[in-house]
C-alpha cells in the first residue's frame, strides 16, 4: 500500500516568506508526527497529532511554526517569516495509534532551503 | 547536554564482522527503546523495538537495554554490505502526551565493505 507522502519534496524560498509543508499519512493512521532533521543529525521532534487533536507541540522552535490536521488526515506544517536557520529536512511520520510500541512510518521528507 | 548521546562514527567494518552500536541517555522516564535504520536520501525505518530492560533478538540483530546504566546497544552479526546505513537510536516515555514523542540520537554511519 501507499506509504507516507510529503509535498513538495524540495522547497527553495527567500528569507521572510511563508511556507506550507504537506503530509499525507498512511490511510487510517490515527497519529501523525512532524520532525526536523539537520544534516548529520537524528530527527528532532516538533509536534504530533492524534486524529485532529494536537497532543504535544513542545518541539516547535518558536511561534513562527504551526501545524494543523483539521480533518484528522492530511497535515500542514507552516513556517512564517522564514529564516536561514529554518533550512533543514522536514519529516512526517504516521502510526496506527499513539502508543510508543506502534511503529512510526516516515515519509521521504521535504528539503527546505531558505536563501 | 543532549538527552540521548550516540557516537556518530563513521564505523567501517569488513563483511561478516560483528557490529556494536551504542547509545546512552539521561532521562530516566524513557521506557521504550528503538533502533531505526536510515539509508541515504531515505526516511528512517524501524528495525527493532524493546520495552524496558532486557534483550531482544531478530535474525542477525540483537537489541539490549540496560536501564540501570542508561545504556542501549544494537549488535549486528554477520554484517553484510546491505547493512551499510545510518543507525539511529530513539526513545520514548511511557505515559501521557510523551507517548508519541521520539527522542533520537545523532545516528552512527556504518559501512560494511566486501
Amino acid at each position: 500500500g501507499a506509504g507516507v507522502s510529503q509535498s513538495p519534496r524540495y522547497k527553495v524560498t527567500k528569507r521572510g516568506q511563508d511556507v506550507a509543508l504537506r503530509c499525507d499519512p498512511i490511510s487510517g493512521h490515527v497519529s501523525l508526527y512532524w520532525y526536523r532533521q539537520a544534516l548529520g543529525q537524528g530527527p528532532e521532534f516538533l509536534t504530533y497529532f492524534n486524529y485532529e487533536a494536537q497532543q504535544d507541540k513542545s518541539g516547535l522552535p518558536n511561534d513562527r511554526f504551526s501545524a494543523e490536521r483539521p480533518e484528522g488526515s492530511i497535515s500542514t506544517l507552516t513556517i512564517q517569516r522564514t529564516e536561514q536557520r529554518d533550512s533543514a529536512m522536514y519529516r512526517c511520520a504516521s502510526s496506527s495509534g499513539g502508543r510508543p510500541q506502534e511503529t512510526q512510518y516516515f515519509g521521504p521528507g521535504t528539503r527546505l532551503l531558505v536563501l | 547536554q543532549k538527552e540521548v548521546e550516540q557516537d556518530p562514527g563513521p564505523l567501517s567494518v569488513p563483511e561478516g564482522a560483528i557490529v556494536s552500536l551504542n547509545c546512552t541517555y539521561s532521562n530516566s522516564a524513557f521506557q521504550y527503546f528503538m533502533w531505526y535504520r536510515q539509508y541515504s536520501r531515505k526516511g528512517p525505518e524501524l528495525l527493532m523495538y524493546t520495552y524496558s530492560s532486557g534483550n531482544k533478538e531478530d535474525g542477525r540483530f540483537t537489541a539490549q537495554v540496560d536501564k540501570s546504566s542508561k545504556y542501549i546497544s544494537l549488535f549486528i552479526r554477520d554484517s553484510q554490505p546491505s547493512d551499510s546505513a545510518t543507525y539511529l537510536c530513539a526513545m520514548s516515555g511511557a505515559g501521557g502526551t510523551s507517548y508519541g514523542k521520539l527522542t533520537f540520537g545523532q545516528g552512527t554511519i556504518l559501512t560494511v565493505h566486501p
